[in-house]
């Protein structure tokens, strides 16, 4: 079946550290990967997207890359700020096994970036 | 900028009592989604719509209800609310049913019924 596993928090940096956010999935076929990003008292909004093997997905600083042969979409950021301090999601949109345009979510991600 | 909207954003209420959440969504779009967010954030989708008149139970089993009469709205009820439905729920919705599709999602209307 479908499955999102990604790396289990919470994660805690300083300002300016390094992010990575590990994401690796399992799906028949080519599905499109996702990163959602939840602020705290909001809902999820797209953080990046990537539709096909080989594409990286970027926005304010973060990417993603679409790796087939490792199953991998992993979350990386060069300098985070507090304001990144959130909950990111990676998920997967299926194109074979599951309803179209169903997402499958992994768990989540908690971020806190200390000044 | 997505134009969703759920209300209320926080609800309390006693064990037994009916409630509807509601959500609109101004975009036009086809397809809604109704999430159930667990304290551990984990998502669970509980139901989804393809457009009026199209309603389908998600993966996570759910004693909730909901109908799509109009193409903005796609309210859920829960007949008769429990502690067990403590939880947030979120609402989406989608322009099309592609894979490449972006979800937009509501604030989420946080519930707990005691």
């Amino acid at each position: 079946g479908n499955s999102v596993t990604q790396m289990e928090g919470p994660v805690t940096l300083s300002e300016e550290a390094f992010l990575t956010i590990n994401c690796t999935y399992t799906a028949t076929g080519y599905p499109s990967l996702f990163w959602y990003v939840q602020y705290p008292g909001e809902g999820l909004q797209l953080l990046l997207k990537a539709t096909k093997a080989d594409d990286k997905g970027s926005n304010k600083g973060f990417e993603a890359t679409y790796r087939k042969e490792t199953t991998s979409f992993h979350l990386e950021k060069g300098s985070v700020q507090v304001s990144d301090s959130a909950v990111y999601f990676c998920a997967l949109s299926p194109n074979y096994g599951g309803s179209q345009g169903n997402l499958i979510f992994g768990k989540g991600t908690k971020l806190s970036v200390k000044p | 900028e997505a134009d969703i909207y759920q209300t209320p954003r926080y609800l309390v209420i006693g064990t037994g009592k009916k409630i509807t959440l509601e959500c609109s969504q101004t975009m036009g779009h086809d397809k809604m989604y109704w999430y159930q967010q667990d304290p551990g954030m984990e998502l669970h989708l509980i139901h989804y719509s393809y457009g009026v008149n199209s309603t389908e139970k998600g993966d996570l089993s759910s004693e909730s209800t909901v109908s799509r009469i109009r193409t903005e709205h796609f309210p859920l009820t829960l007949e008769s609310a429990r502690p067990s439905h403590t939880s947030q729920y979120l609402c989406a919705s989608s322009a099309g049913t592609g894979v490449t599709d972006t979800q937009y999602f509501g604030p989420g209307t946080r519930l707990t019924v005691l």
